[in-house]
């Protein structure tokens, strides 16, 4: 069964810590996407991983992957408040082309000032 | 340029009604693919078209989920005899073969509520 675990489920926060959101798969992938959805809105692409040992930066937050483990870990440094969201990671389990994604549950981010 | 687009936003019908979804993917985009967010819930494919080639439904979750795609362009979503099951926003995402690791980009939703 193609499955993505994500946990924490919910997380809330302090502005100014760390943290590190983990997303676990269930059978070989080398591409793996994280998402950010705002209540309400859509998904917003936030980083495209697609080899093992793949690291990706932006701002506060750093997405890698390794493909051995099947896990991808999104980490948050110095959190804001405009971090607050549900972030999901997909991963593309097709293999043949067709590039569905399944997707995660989510992790809702609450950051409290 | 213009991101996708989807119509209508939101759409109340009544149990046993058909309904039908609309997207437009970003222009020049070759695939095109359909999920299902229930509240609180992660995404689940529904269908994924590509080019010419037949899509794949196998994502679709009863024989009153259809959808049609023109080409490269609009596709429709078609839903019959809603249950309220099928409550839910439907995503419309598109990529292009030229860009990273087939990145999709979504659009806005349709918001379903069956009544």
């Amino acid at each position: 069964e193609l499955k993505v675990e994500q946990n924490p489920l919910f997380l809330s926060m302090q502005e100014g810590k760390n943290y590190t959101i983990y997303c676990n798969y269930s059978t070989t992938s080398d591409r793996l996407y994280w998402y950010r959805q705002d209540p309400g809105k859509s998904l917003e692409s936030l980083f495209v991983l697609l080899s093992n040992g793949a690291v990706k930066q932006e701002g506060r937050l750093m997405a890698s992957l390794d493909t051995k483990a099947r896990l991808s870990t999104l980490h948050i440094t110095a959190a804001v408040h405009d971090l607050s969201a549900t972030y999901f990671c997909a991963v593309d389990f097709s293999g043949a082309g067709s590039y569905q994604l399944t997707f995660g549950k989510g992790t809702k981010l609450s950051v409290i000032p | 340029g213009a991101g996708v687009s989807q119509s209508p936003s939101n759409k109340v019908t009544e149990k046993g009604k058909d309904v039908e979804l609309r997207c437009d993917p970003i222009s020049g985009h070759t695939a095109l693919y359909w999920y299902r967010q229930r509240l609180g819930q992660g995404l689940e494919f529904l269908i994924y078209f590509q080019g010419n080639s037949a899509p794949d439904k196998s994502g679709l979750p009863s024989d009153r989920f259809s959808a049609e795609r023109t080409g490269e362009s609009v596709s429709t979503l078609t839903i019959q005899r809603t249950q309220q099951e099928d409550s839910a926003v439907y995503l419309c995402a598109s990529s292009s073969s030229l860009g990273q690791g087939y990145e999709q980009y979504f659009g806005p939703g349709t918001r379903l509520t069956v009544t």
